[in-house]
């Protein structure tokens, strides 16, 4: 399966502030994901980032605060914006090369807000 | 929208004994059936899935068993080692032709296996 990096694997970052988290995949893929992994908890949906176009978000969640960009078919980047202690959480990329194959998870970032 | 629940949320065996871990879900339009495993500090690492054109699957120790009547689904773990430690999510995806859908994740079990 495609090898997914994720930047910076972990932060510390102060409230008001912005982050951008990039993942970057070896090999070209149709679908890139975004997910929220709240301490213990299980994984939600930010959003589905597609290429030239803009992301597909899900209830929740707004480009405002989590803009999302997607230049080609292997690299994409999510923000977090004016952070708050509550976006304190890990957030993982996923890919699928095409929509007919399973999705696969980079190793996250681990965000902490002071 | 799809709504998975999983049990237990934390499960402890003893090296050698089995595990099982159970999903239900809500859609009977669902029919694609992932597990993943993550391990501490980790994301995600798909072990096994099933469509729903099938009861059954396995690959080597691990087995996932899916009955659409009753809308259920489960991991079974044999002879398990303690690095089979982790957290494990169901999930359930409703697919259009072979198009995958979203995923909707259960909550998560923390298998622990005690040497």
């Amino acid at each position: 399966s495609a090898v997914i990096s994720q930047k910076p694997s972990r932060d510390i970052c102060q409230r008001g502030t912005s982050l951008t988290i990039q993942c970057q995949v070896d090999s070209q893929v149709t679908m890139m994901f975004w997910y929220r992994q709240q301490p213990g908890q299980s994984l939600t949906l930010i959003a589905t980032a597609n290429q030239g176009s803009e992301a597909t978000y899900e209830s929740g969640f707004v480009i405002d605060k989590f803009p999302i960009s997607r230049p080609n078919l292997t690299f994409s980047t999510l923000t977090v914006s004016n952070m708050s202690p509550e976006d304190s959480s890990i957030y993982l990329c996923s890919v699928s090369p095409d929509s007919y194959q399973p999705q696969h998870f980079g190793d996250g970032t681990r965000l902490s807000i002071l | 929208g799809e709504n998975v629940e999983q049990h237990p949320s934390t499960l402890s065996v003893q090296e050698g004994d089995s595990a099982v871990i159970k999903c239900t879900y809500s859609d009977s339009a669902s029919n694609y059936f992932p597990w993943y495993k993550q391990e501490l500090g980790k994301g995600p690492q798909l072990i096994i899935d099933i469509r729903s054109n099938v009861g059954e699957k396995k690959d080597q120790r691990i087995a996932v068993t899916l009955n659409k009547t009753a809308k259920h689904f489960s991991l079974h773990i044999t002879e398990t080692q303690p690095e089979d430690s982790a957290v494990y999510f169901c999930a359930a995806s409703i697919n259009r032709g072979s198009t995958l859908g979203r995923l909707y994740f259960g909550r998560g079990t923390q298998l622990t296996v005690w040497p």
